[in-house]
């Protein structure tokens, strides 16, 4: 069974420039969270869907970070436009029991912002 | 807000050895998990135990809950090089609960 695919895995954009993560959660799960994580830190909630609604997003930046899970499956997350702190790695994960289950991560997509 | 908070930060044991991190929380939970996460990958889950539980183990991991003193202990036995990884205890892990992890370097 496929794991949760993220994409792309690096991007290297310049500052004010916009990007976008796609994740791919594993099949069946209906809850998806997108986590941000610095260097030497753990991950920090952006945001949590269940299915296609988002059910916590107290902590995206609303101001430049959108994000979208269209049908509950696939979601994007986009940053317009990027500054030099949005340098980070970008962690799409998926379960099937809610927010008290075992989370199932992806490779990350790793952002620099030049 | 994260609720988990790992430490030591860092460890450096010798092949063989038994390594053991410890995780403090704040609230009450329902259950807490341990994660591992290798140098550019994502996180994988190790081990869930529930607030009724006590002690838990999977192979070589051994974790401890004890609620009263809001704690968490994870134990590897006999550890191997490819054990070097950053560890991460999560309450409630589909909020933003992890802690900032100890990082685990184990020496052939």
């Amino acid at each position: 069974e496929a794991g949760v695919v993220q994409s792309p895995r690096y991007k290297i954009i310049e500052k004010k420039q916009p990007v976008a993560f796609w994740c791919n959660p594993i099949s069946g799960h209906n809850t998806l969270y997108w986590y941000l994580q610095n260097l030497g830190q753990g991950p920090e909630l952006l945001i949590r869907y269940e299915n296609e609604e988002a059910v916590d997003d107290s902590q995206l930046p609303k101001d430049r970070f959108s994000a979208e899970r269209l049908k509950g499956v696939d979601s994007t997350l986009k940053i317009q436009p990027a500054e030099l702190g949005d340098s980070a790695v970008y962690l799409c994960a998926s379960s099937f029991f809610g927010d008290t289950g075992e989370l199932f991560f992806g490779e990350g997509s790793r952002l620099t912002v030049l | 807000s994260q609720q988990g908070e790992e430490d030591p930060q860092a460890l450096s044991i010798q092949e063989g050895e038994n390594a053991t991190m410890n995780c403090s929380y704040k609230t009450s939970i329902n259950n807490l998990q341990w994660y591992r996460q290798n140098s550019g990958r994502g996180l994988v889950h190790l081990i869930l135990i529930r607030s009724n539980e006590r002690e838990k183990h999977s192979g070589r991991l051994r974790v401890t809950l004890d609620t009263s003193k809001k704690s968490s202990s994870l134990l590897i036995t006999a550890s191997r090089a490819a054990d070097t990884a950053s560890y991460f205890c999560a309450t409630e892990a589909g909020k933003s609960t992890f802690g900032d992890g100890t990082t685990l370097t184990v020496k052939p």
